[in-house]
């Protein structure tokens, strides 16, 4: 069975720029999460998913990040315009509810902002 | 004060070695508690869940004290292959929302 897939694996851009990353969760996965890890760091969540709803964006800095779930199953999660201090790994996850919120993640998408 | 905190390490033992290291975390509502193992430059996987009676996986050990709202992972004879980032994380049950420590890093040297 496939796992979480991202892509890109790697982005370099310069600051003012727009990115866009995308996430496929595990097949059946009604949950999906976006998080970012700074170096040293744990992840932090940004936005949660349960089929195509955002229940908790309360971390998501609004005013350049935005992400969606249209159709309840891959996902896209954008910056506009990036800045310095967005360069991180952004993580996918994807949970099942029934299964006591375990979650798998993604390789994650390198984010680089020069 | 953050959620869950831990010792950041780094642990370098010898291979053979037992290791152990705790987290604490605030938040006396929390429901659920795993730990994860982070490689260098790779996602978390998940390592093993923590039950509240203690549970063994291997030659992992994981223990939850309630009272004193801390969990600890204990790992036996460690392998080369057991040099990671171990990040403990508790679950929020009501909002389904994980907070993740920032790692303890263990190197085991041969």
């Amino acid at each position: 069975e496939a796992g979480v897939v991202q892509s890109p694996r790697y982005k370099i851009i310069e600051k003012k720029q727009p990115v866009a990353f995308w996430c496929n969760p595990i097949s059946g996965h009604n949950t999906l999460y976006w998080y970012r890890q700074n170096l040293g760091q744990g992840p932090e969540l940004l936005i949660r998913y349960e089929n195509e709803e955002a229940v908790d964006d309360s971390q998501l800095p609004k005013d350049r990040f935005s992400a969606e779930r249209l159709k309840g199953v891959d996902s896209t999660l954008k910056i506009q315009p990036a800045e310095l201090g967005d360069s991180a790994v952004y993580l996918c996850a994807s949970s099942l509810r029934s299964v006591g919120n375990i979650q798998y993640f993604g390789a994650g998408t390198r984010l680089s902002v020069l | 004060r953050k959620e869950v905190e831990q010792d950041p390490g780094p642990f370098n033992v010898p291979e053979g070695a037992t290791v152990a290291f705790n987290c604490t975390y605030s938040n006396s509502a929390s429901q659920s508690f795993f730990w994860y193992r982070q490689d260098c430059r790779k996602e978390p996987k998940l390592l093993m869940s923590v039950y509240s009676s203690g549970n063994e996986d291997g030659r992992f050990t994981a223990q939850l004290n309630r009272a004193s709202q801390y969990i600890s992972l204990l790992i036996r004879d460690s392998k080369l292959s057991d040099s990671a980032t171990y990040l403990c994380v508790v679950n929020d049950y009501d909002d389904y929302k994980l907070s993740f420590g920032a790692g303890t890093t263990v190197t085991v040297r041969a």
